[in-house]
């Protein structure tokens, strides 16, 4: 069946550190993929998206590249923020078909000054 | 306008009270979902309603019932929980098209004594 694999955290960095949080998935076809932060107390913000290989979901600093060949996901930020703590769920959707989303356990993120 | 909204934002109830929780979307989707989360776990999915008929449901204790009066309204009645449902309750709706990404509500925070 489908399903995400996710780097186990927490991971701790300081400020202007770079990120990098691994996502590898299974599916059938050509899934949809998602990174998706949730700060303390909210819901879930989609943070990127990208719907074929080699696609690059860009937002706010952080970038995704879906490779199929490697069937990965992983997120990446340049220069992380105190800002940027929060949890981290990487998920996926088959295209077209199917209602039910697939999430990774998720990263938790703390950016010490 | 990609805005979910639940309400209430925090609920405290006790086993034998019964309540409702209230999502609402106005982006015209048609695919709305139920998830119940613990603390920095990912989501766990409830119910999904799409066109407004129960499209999954994940052997949800029959204590939860959810109901979709119209396609911009999702609710879940709560009746005779029990303390460990506490926890973060998420609503989310999901596009159609592209990517076929889920926009999350800010959750409602309950508490069972």
């Amino acid at each position: 069946g489908d399903s995400v694999t996710q780097m186990e955290g927490p991971v701790t960095l300081s400020e202007e550190a770079f990120l990098t949080i691994n996502c590898t998935y299974t599916a059938t076809g050509y899934p949809s993929l998602f990174w998706y932060v949730q700060y303390p107390g909210e819901g879930l913000q989609l943070l990127l998206k990208a719907t074929k290989a080699d696609d690059k979901g860009s937002n706010k600093g952080f970038e995704a590249t879906y490779r199929k060949e490697t069937t990965s996901f992983h997120l990446e930020k340049g220069s992380v923020q105190v800002s940027d703590s929060a949890v981290y769920f990487c998920a996926l959707i088959r295209t077209n078909t199917g209602n039910q989303f697939y999430f990774g356990t998720g990263t938790s993120l703390t950016v010490i000054p | 306008d990609t805005e979910v909204t639940q309400t209430p934002k925090h609920l405290v109830m006790g086993m034998t009270n019964k309540k409702s929780l209230k999502c609402e979307q106005h982006m015209g989707h048609r695919a709305m979902y139920w998830y119940k989360q613990k603390a920095k776990k990912p989501p766990e999915l409830m119910f999904v309603y799409s066109y407004e008929k129960l499209s999954i449901n994940e052997s949800v204790p029959s204590r939860f019932s959810p109901e979709c009066p119209n396609s911009s309204l999702l609710n879940l009645h709560l009746h005779a929980l029990q303390p460990e449902d506490s926890a973060l309750y998420l609503c989310a709706s999901r596009a159609s098209g592209g990517a076929r990404e889920q926009f999350f509500g800010p959750g409602t925070r309950l508490t069972v004594l």
